[in-house]
């Protein structure tokens, strides 16, 4: 079993939908979470991080339940711009940083 | 600041042929991640740095693969000999700290083909 597993996806949408990416992780002692962005053939950029109360950056919102060990990310009104792989991200006590394997996403007009 | 810079941005080469990525982390990163990312395994980390000295390299794949970073503007990830299956892209990262709430920048990545 991966230590991070994500939503395997594609997620195509309409543009202005509501879409939600989940992710779950199996190291009870990791300490931080994030979600990142990767654009194709591009470089993985950190889109947000996750706390415990959940967290809201515009359109976007990260929740996180340590109980069962989930982290969630919701994208509101959905732009074309947002099509792209997601990459749920957990890091250890020890700074090591362990990637899902990514969600696609495709907004279509 | 220029961000992690990586050298080459694309690398073709046949097996069995020594193959050097460069990185140079950002200025006053003290943490230096190389990973590797492929459709079929996704982003692994390969090996990081702490200060120049090598912390962790339990993900580095087999010893054809090594890593130095001889200060704390560069590191070098080295295969040799190269086989087809290291095609992938190769990213390097750098933190402030290292600590779990940090986050990572990455370099734009070396593109790598082994035919």
């Amino acid at each position: 079993r991966k230590e991070v597993e994500q939503d395997p996806g594609p997620f195509n949408v309409p543009e202005g939908a509501t879409v939600a990416f989940n992710c779950t992780y199996s190291n009870s002692a990791s300490q931080s979470f994030f979600w990142y962005r990767q654009d194709c053939r591009k470089e993985p950029k950190l889109l947000m991080s996750v706390y415990s109360s959940g967290n809201e950056d515009g359109r976007f919102t990260a929740q996180l339940n340590r109980a069962s060990q989930y982290i969630s990310l919701l994208i509101r009104d959905s732009k074309l711009s947002d099509s792209a792989t997601y990459l749920c991200v957990v890091n250890t006590n020890a700074g090591k940083s362990t990637f899902g394997d990514g969600t696609t996403l495709t907004v279509k007009p | 600041d220029a961000g992690v810079i990586q050298s080459p941005r694309h690398e073709v080469t046949e097996m069995g042929q020594e193959v050097t990525l460069r990185c140079k982390p950002i200025s006053g990163h003290d943490y230096l991640f190389w990973y590797r990312q492929t459709m079929m395994r996704g982003l692994e980390l390969l090996i990081y740095f702490n200060n120049n000295v090598p912390i962790d390299d339990s993900g580095m794949p087999e010893d054809r693969f090594s890593a130095k970073m001889p200060n704390a503007s560069f590191s070098t990830l080295k295969i040799q000999p190269s086989e087809p299956r290291d095609s992938a892209v190769y990213f390097c990262a750098s933190s402030t700290t290292g600590l779990p709430n940090e986050k990572l920048f990455f370099g734009s990545g070396t593109q790598l083909s082994v035919l």
